[in-house]
Formats: structure tokens, C-alpha cells, sequence
């Protein structure tokens, strides 16, 4: 059974960029959360993706955007950077997004530094 | 708005000790609240769930109490050994059918030999 995985590990962009993260879920795992952690920070919820439906958003403006795809892996989109998009980036699978008390597996995270 | 709130300073124990770390949330009634460990530059990882109809939880060297009149979590690592120096992190469900999450901003442990 493999873990959760996220490329890349970390990120430079500038402001106003485009940017694309990416994440395996783990084995016969369904469902793909997006977090945003920032520094000393808890992490926040983006949105949650359940058999590639979207499935809840938090308070993230639109320019977040993101897809699952068949195999359940995920991307998360961020367009028109900003400074405070400066941040590690979680991904979190789980066997079945719309059960409650559904254990969460996070990946290691990807570093994005927008200059 | 929901908000919850961990011991924001570090919490420095020596090896041996319980330390003990609060999660205290307002303006939500969570079906149930999650205890995660964070090592730096990693994601959490998952330790302990209980529910609002328990009391406590336990596993290993770990315990977790959930008070709903409070609204507060305790979580207790008992005979700390420096290996568990890291960020705790609770959170509660946002949705009651979703399992989407809120954390808490964490508590740093620092366990000394």
C-alpha cells in the first residue's frame, strides 16, 4: 500500500504566475482534500474532492480551483498569485470522503514561495 | 465564525513527565475532534479520533477527553520520551457528513532527556 505523494516538493514562482500541484492518493482511497498551511499556522481547508465531484469548499477565492481525476489523483490550481498564497500546500486522501469520522492520510506537502 | 485555540506558546516537559496540551473551539458543536502529530516540513499524521458521546480515548501512552459542556479537548502523552517533541494539532469537522476539517493553529512539545 503507497502513501500519499505530492509533486513538487517545493515551488518558486512570482506574482501573478500560475502555478499546479499534484497529488496521489493513497491505495483505495476515493477521496482528495487540499489544505494550505502557512507558517505557525494550523492548516486550512481548500476543498475536498470526492469520485472527482467537488464535494465542499472553504473560504478560498475562485482563482483556487482544482480536479480529480479517475485514478483519484488530485491537482490544485492557483492562479494569479499573490504573496500570501506563500504557503505548504497538504494533500489529505481518505477511503470515503462522505462518512463521518473519516480518517485523513496527508502527504509531506509542497513548499510554494511566490516573490 | 468556528474558531479553536491551542496553547499557542511551546510546552517544554521533561522526559518522563505527562504533558498535556488544550484544544478549546466556540460557536460549533463538532460530531467528533482529531488529534494530529506534525514533524517540521511534514504533513500531519493521524493519532487519535473520539467521538461526542465519549468521554476519553486511549491509546498507548496517549489519552484524548472530550468535554462538549466546556468545549474543550485534553491530550495527555504519559512517560514523554524526547521522540515525541513535535506540533499537536486538533481539529474539528466542519460538516457533520463530509469530513472536511478545522485546526487549531498547534502546540509545539519539547520533551528534554
Amino acid at each position: 500500500e503507497t502513501g500519499v505523494t505530492q509533486s513538487p516538493t517545493h515551488l518558486i514562482k512570482t506574482r501573478g504566475q500560475q502555478v499546479t500541484l499534484r497529488c496521489s492518493s493513497q491505495s483505495g482511497h476515493n477521496t482528495v482534500s487540499w489544505y494550505q498551511q502557512a507558517l505557525g499556522q494550523g492548516p486550512q481547508f481548500i476543498f475536498q474532492y470526492y469520485r472527482e465531484e467537488e464535494n465542499g469548499r472553504g473560504n478560498f477565492p475562485p482563482r483556487f480551483s482544482g480536479l480529480q481525476f479517475p485514478n483519484y489523483s488530485s491537482e490544485l490550481n492557483v492562479n494569479a498569485l499573490e504573496l500570501d498564497d506563500s504557503a505548504l500546500y497538504l494533500c489529505a486522501s481518505s477511503s470515503d470522503g462522505r462518512r463521518v469520522a473519516d480518517t485523513q492520510y496527508f502527504g509531506p506537502g509542497t513548499r510554494l514561495t511566490v516573490l | 465564525s468556528q474558531k479553536i485555540e491551542q496553547n499557542s506558546e511551546a510546552l517544554n516537559i521533561q522526559e518522563g513527565k505527562t504533558a498535556t496540551l488544550t484544544c478549546n473551539y466556540t460557536n460549533y458543536s463538532p460530531a467528533y475532534l482529531q488529534w494530529y502529530r506534525q514533524d517540521p516540513g511534514r504533513g500531519p499524521v493521524f493519532l487519535l479520533l473520539i467521538r461526542e458521546n465519549e468521554k476519553e480515548k486511549r491509546k498507548e501512552r496517549l489519552k484524548v477527553t472530550f468535554d462538549t459542556t466546556l468545549k474543550q479537548s485534553l491530550f495527555h502523552i504519559t512517560a514523554s520520551q524526547p521522540a515525541d517533541s513535535a506540533t499537536y494539532l486538533c481539529a474539528l469537522d466542519i460538516a457533520s457528513n463530509t469530513g472536511k476539517l478545522i485546526f487549531g493553529q498547534g502546540t509545539t512539545l519539547q520533551v528534554k532527556p
